[in-house]
């Protein structure tokens, strides 16, 4: 099956900074990418869905200025985490759609970011 | 936009007993319905899925069926092993390539020996 990888799997950060976070689509082209955020023994809760060479689309209650996203080419997305919290700590998940199998998506194995 | 409603939140069942776990949609646009099993701190992996021409699939010990009139879908495990322990999410989505899965809120299967 189709393979997306994101880094780094893990990372820890000072409150202030900003935290970069790539996801790839290893063995296919993705114009879309979509990223989800999940709390401890929550669901996946969509953020932002991320559109090659243009703005990504929000949802309700995101902030587009603090959770930055660029999807710079058909196989990367970046989201980058800007004047990092605790509260920002969570599981953050990005996913791809293979549009040669139309409905499937694939999970990239996600990044545990906790802020101190 | 879409939300998926998923019941029980918790379920505990004997080893060799069923599980079964349920989800409604609201757009009636979706048209394909993926359930994952999540293990701690790991990726969803898919189990099975079904698509809105069907009205049920089967995978071994696993099966989902959907009723669009209804806009519901469920997920069946026959014979469950404690191996199947995990946290199950329904999701909702269209074929189209713009549209993300909208997850359910998940279900803690317990199988205990």
């Amino acid at each position: 099956g189709a393979v997306v990888s994101q880094h780094p799997s893990r990372v820890i950060c000072k409150s202030g900074t900003s935290v970069k976070i790539e996801c790839r689509s290893l063995d296919f082209q993705a114009t879309t990418m979509f990223w989800y955020r999940q709390f401890p023994k929550k669901s996946l809760m969509l953020m932002a869905t991320s559109n090659e060479g243009s703005k990504a689309t929000y949802e309700q209650g995101v902030e587009k200025d603090k959770f930055l996203i660029n999807h710079a080419s058909l196989t990367l997305s970046t989201l980058t985490v800007t004047s990092a919290h605790p509260e920002d700590s969570s599981f953050y998940i990005c996913s791809a759609r293979d549009l040669d199998r139309s409905y499937e998506q694939y999970f990239g194995p996600g990044t545990r970011l906790t802020v101190t | 936009g879409e939300n998926v409603e998923q019941h029980p939140s918790t379920l505990s069942v004997q080893e060799g007993d069923s599980a079964v776990i349920k989800c409604t949609y609201s757009d009636s646009a979706s048209n394909y319905f993926p359930w994952y099993k999540q293990e701690l701190g790991k990726r969803p992996q898919l189990i099975i899925d079904i698509r809105s021409n069907v009205g049920e699939k089967k995978d071994q010990r696993i099966a989902v069926t959907l009723n669009k009139t209804a806009k519901h879908f469920s997920l069946h495990i026959t014979e469950t092993q404690p191996e199947d322990s995990a946290v199950y999410f329904c999701a909702a989505t269209t074929n189209q390539a713009g549209t993300a899965l909208i997850f359910g809120k998940g279900t803690t299967l317990s199988v205990s020996s």
